[in-house]
């Protein structure tokens, strides 16, 4: 597709309920960001791809919250056991080079409400 | 880890010509600063990005002291579709990690 494609859109899930989000980035672009965006608040990194190698998972806020991208394309950022405290926007954002220096294209996200 | 500081909120007019001025005091000297604007519901968009002087292409300037410690996005003859909000990020190598942070984000408001 054109852009970053994010999906669902919206999700609701149960206190305790695992999730999976989905972002399929722009074809080919070799770095892919996820970020937490609270209600008001500016994103927060989560955790950063180059192609399929996790080069940086410091963002992530606790042992429940895993993130993958087995082929260097599509990546899924999954929720183990949610709780309110992760509900959220979840942003997916790439870029063709790796970070720093390059223009990164952000997902719509994907809005997390957990009750 | 460098941090920025924005001013929370602006005012202005259409017509007018906006500034938002970013401070980046802890800045590394690979870093590139990178402004984004967000608009309700939607993902930040990519504005322009600089490391030094003055950049400019068709939506916005962006101006950098020799320092590097702070930076100016200037919007030319704002509209209403502009009122958004615009984050200030500079890519953070300190760690070696390829974080970046965004700031609080500016929440520019333009008037008829």
């Amino acid at each position: 597709g054109a852009g970053v494609s994010q999906s669902p859109r919206y999700k609701v899930a149960k206190r305790g309920q695992d999730v999976a989000l989905r972002c399929d980035p722009i074809s080919g672009h070799v770095s892919l960001f996820w970020y937490q965006q609270a209600l008001g608040q500016g994103p927060e990194f989560l955790t950063y791809f180059q192609n399929e190698a996790q080069l940086d998972k410091s963002g992530l806020p606790s042992d429940r919250f895993f993130a993958e991208r087995p082929e260097g394309s599509v990546s899924t950022l999954k929720i183990q056991r949610t709780q309110q405290e992760d509900s959220a926007v979840y942003l997916c954002a790439s870029s063709r080079t790796p970070a720093g220096d390059t223009e990164a294209f952000f997902g719509q996200g994907t809005r997390l409400t957990v009750v | 880890l460098a941090k920025t500081t924005q001013p929370i909120s602006m005012d202005s007019y259409e017509g007018q010509e906006v500034n938002i001025t970013c401070s980046h005091n802890n800045i590394a000297t690979n870093d590139y600063i990178t402004w984004y604007q967000q608009f309700p519901s939607q993902g930040p968009r990519f504005i322009i990005q600089g490391y030094k002087t003055k950049v400019t292409n068709e939506v916005a300037s962006l101006f950098i002291p020799a320092d590097r410690k702070s930076s100016t996005l200037s919007l030319p003859r704002v509209s209403l579709s502009d009122t958004a909000v615009y984050y200030c990020l500079v890519g953070d190598s300190y760690t070696g990690g390829f974080k970046t942070i965004f700031g609080a984000g500016t929440r520019l408001f333009v008037k008829a």
